[in-house]
């Protein structure tokens, strides 16, 4: 069974600051996705790594896809309130179609 | 665009009662997937779909049944409530094609009491 790990859990920061969340699995995926999700809202794609070692950055956020596929790591530079939310990583299994998430990061950035 | 739209938003059931969650998306995707979330626990895969006559068990499938009769519905259904099922679920499609973003609907939130 294909699984996905996410540490940490629960995260509080101050504005400003810099934090990593990291996304692990025993196993190769073909690819790893990020989402974010409000309150309230559906999860919504921030990016797609596809290729081992790959590293993309959407503004203050960088995304990187380890060499050997299995895991990935989200970093946010300089936090701002606006980064509140819940973090997702998810990944296609090798079940044809299956998409599976992991548990999920709460980040808090308090002003 | 409606994207995906889940039916309906708030419920509340009394054990043992049954009831049929409807997700619908206009994008004629291929794959549609039906996942809960409770706190702490991020996604958890219930069933999924990856074509109109097909379904499949994901991680939690207990309790629940689906059916894919229409390529744009996929029906989740709960035959027995049981307050273990009092969660959010939340539908998402997306097309045959690899890497590509799942859309979501908003969510259903479900009590049973």
């Amino acid at each position: 069974t294909q699984l996905l790990e996410q540490s940490p859990q629960f995260l509080s920061i101050q504005e400003g600051e810099n934090l990593t969340v990291y996304c692990n699995s025993s196993s190769v995926f073909s690819s790893l996705q990020w989402y974010r999700q409000e309150p309230g809202e559906g999860p919504v794609l921030l990016v797609t790594v596809v290729t081992g070692g790959e590293v993309k950055k959407l503004k203050r956020l960088t995304f990187q896809f380890g060499d050997a596929r299995k895991d990935s790591s989200l970093h946010i530079t300089a936090a701002q309130p606006g980064d509140t939310g819940l973090y997702l990583c998810a990944g296609l299994t090798s079940e044809g179609g299956k998409l599976i998430f992991g548990q999920g990061t709460e980040l808090s950035v308090k002003p | 665009n409606a994207g995906v739209t889940q039916t309906p938003k708030f419920r509340v059931l009394k054990t043992g009662q049954s009831m049929t969650l409807l997700c619908a998306q206009d994008m004629n995707h291929e794959y549609m997937y039906w996942y809960r979330q409770d706190p702490g626990m991020g996604l958890r895969l219930i069933h999924y779909s990856v074509g109109e006559g097909t379904t499949a068990k994901g991680e939690v499938p207990d309790g629940y049944n689906v059916s894919r009769l229409k390529k744009q519905n996929f029906l989740l259904g709960l035959e027995s409530a049981a307050p273990s099922q009092t969660s959010v679920y939340f539908c998402a499609s997306t097309p045959m094609v690899l890497n590509t973003e799942a859309f979501f609907g908003q969510g259903t939130r479900l009590t049973v009491v």
